[in-house]
């Protein structure tokens, strides 16, 4: 079965540091491209970040760019996110999502809750 | 930034209803374009990639349509699964970024 596990979420103070985790299983990860993608309590989807197969192209939301790296451990089937100087605004469920060979996210995980608060 | 603007952001519809929903962007994505449906307390579900396409096991009451920056996702006989809120998301340039969601509810 394909599937995307994340982990690493939890509460964290502003001005803390995090990093998630997702883990893949089913595909051959080191094939495809990964986004993490995420949503603020009662609100809309924001990408946040993109990593290409072999992590030769990163781009990033303006919102997270300087805070946040993205990386990848192919042999590991693993996916990250450092997200470092955290505030209130990125209080979130992340979601890590594998772009599929029709450029659309076919496959996403659960989602890990991430909450800044002192 | 490439932004992208849904409309109506919600509506009210019954079982059978035929439902559309636009997605526009600020400058062409080309055919660049994707719809996902996301119920609450889950991830969303890719429905449509590339404008048009039906992603696997998806049925065929939805379709999409558009080019350039005019994007229409239909429903063609609404279900009581399909409640639920429907995200435009652009694959043409980083950042990939998603429209604000149409929430749409039962009537």
């Amino acid at each position: 079965e394909v599937q995307l596990v994340e982990s690493g979420g939890g509460l964290v103070k502003p001005g803390g540091s995090l990093r998630l985790s997702c883990g893949a299983s089913g595909f051959t990860f080191s094939t495809f491209n990964m986004n993490w993608v995420r949503q603020a309590p009662g609100k809309g989807l924001e990408w946040v970040s993109s990593i290409s197969s072999r992590s030769r192209y990163i781009y990033y939301a303006d919102s997270v760019k300087g805070r946040f790296t993205i990386s990848r451990d192919n042999a590991k089937n693993s996916l990250y996110l450092q997200m470092n100087s955290l505030g209130a605004e990125d209080t979130a469920v992340y979601y890590c999502a594998r772009v599929g060979f029709s450029n659309g996210l076919d496959v996403w995980g659960q989602g890990t809750t991430v909450t800044v608060s002192s | 930034d490439i932004q992208m603007t849904q409309s109506p952001s919600s509506l009210s519809a019954s079982v059978e209803d035929r439902v559309t929903i636009t997605c526009r962007a600020s400058q062409s994505i080309a055919s660049y374009l994707n719809w996902y449906q996301q119920k609450p307390g889950k991830a969303p579900d890719l429905l449509i990639y590339a404008t048009s396409s039906l992603e696997s096991g998806v049925p065929s009451r939805f379709s999409g349509s558009g080019s350039g920056t005019d994007f229409t996702l239909t429903i063609s006989s609404l279900q009581p699964e399909d409640f639920a809120t429907y995200y435009c998301q652009q694959s043409y340039s980083a950042p990939w970024t998603f429209g604000q969601g149409t929430k749409v509810e039962i009537k």
